[in-house]
């Protein structure tokens, strides 16, 4: 039992245009990271949030930004849309990022078409 | 940087038979590495994990055995069922300023046939 969930979970948007994504965390859970993963890849790091605090960015350009909110809900932005934004968007929430043996418990994830 | 090699799939496979998915790892630190898997539609479930070397990992039939010397967490089932079908990520956890983010390999399709 997971407990994130993501919204939308499909979505269409025109290049150039912007878009946001939502994540709730599962209860109790104050980390909340979210992935970019391209058809046939594995899940490429974007940013992760530590109790409203960016704690760690990917390779990812500054139209990529997120927020997290005072409950752990997290959202995530892009602006100017590129037709290589297209994939499947994970948010994964889990307890502490300061463990390494700590379980990230994903939602099923936005499928984002840009055209 | 940290990287994770996984084998090129698809993996097909017929009910019963034995399973490996090869995976190997480089990185900086000493990490942990997991195993999560994607079914058709659905977002990624933790399947094992393993902490430290020579820990064996297992859940659901599955297994995976941190060996260091190799650098390696090879997943194996002795018997697949139909409903394994799948895409199989390995991942590792190293840290980063402090923050384990996890590294994930491409993944393995894994196809069982009845």
């Amino acid at each position: 039992e997971t407990g994130v969930t993501q919204s939308p979970t499909h979505l269409i948007k025109t290049r150039g245009q912007q878009v946001t994504l939502r994540c709730s965390s599962q209860s109790g859970h104050n980390t909340v990271s979210w992935y970019q993963q391209a058809l046939g890849q594995g899940p490429q790091f974007i940013f992760q949030y530590y109790r409203e605090e960016e704690n760690g960015r990917g390779n990812f350009p500054p139209r990529f930004s997120g927020l997290q909110f005072p409950n752990y809900s997290s959202e995530l932005n892009v602006n100017a849309l590129e037709l290589d934004d297209s994939a499947l968007y994970l948010c994964a929430s889990s307890l502490d990022p300061g463990q390494s043996n700590t379980e990230a418990f994903f939602g099923q994830g936005t499928r984002l078409t840009v055209v | 940087g940290d990287s994770v090699t996984q084998m090129e799939g698809p993996v097909t496979l017929s009910e019963e038979a034995f399973l490996t998915i090869n995976c190997t790892y480089t990185a900086t630190g000493y990490p942990s590495l997991f195993w999560y898997v994607q079914y058709p539609g659905e977002g990624l479930q933790l399947l094992l994990k393993a902490t430290k070397a020579d820990d064996k990992g297992s859940n659901k039939g599955f297994e995976a055995t941190y060996r260091k010397e190799t650098t390696s967490f090879h997943l194996e089932k002795g018997s697949v069922q139909v409903s394994d079908s799948a895409v199989y990520f390995c991942a590792l956890s190293d840290p980063v300023g402090g923050s384990y983010i996890p590294t994930f390999g491409r993944g393995t399709s894994l196809i069982v046939h009845p």
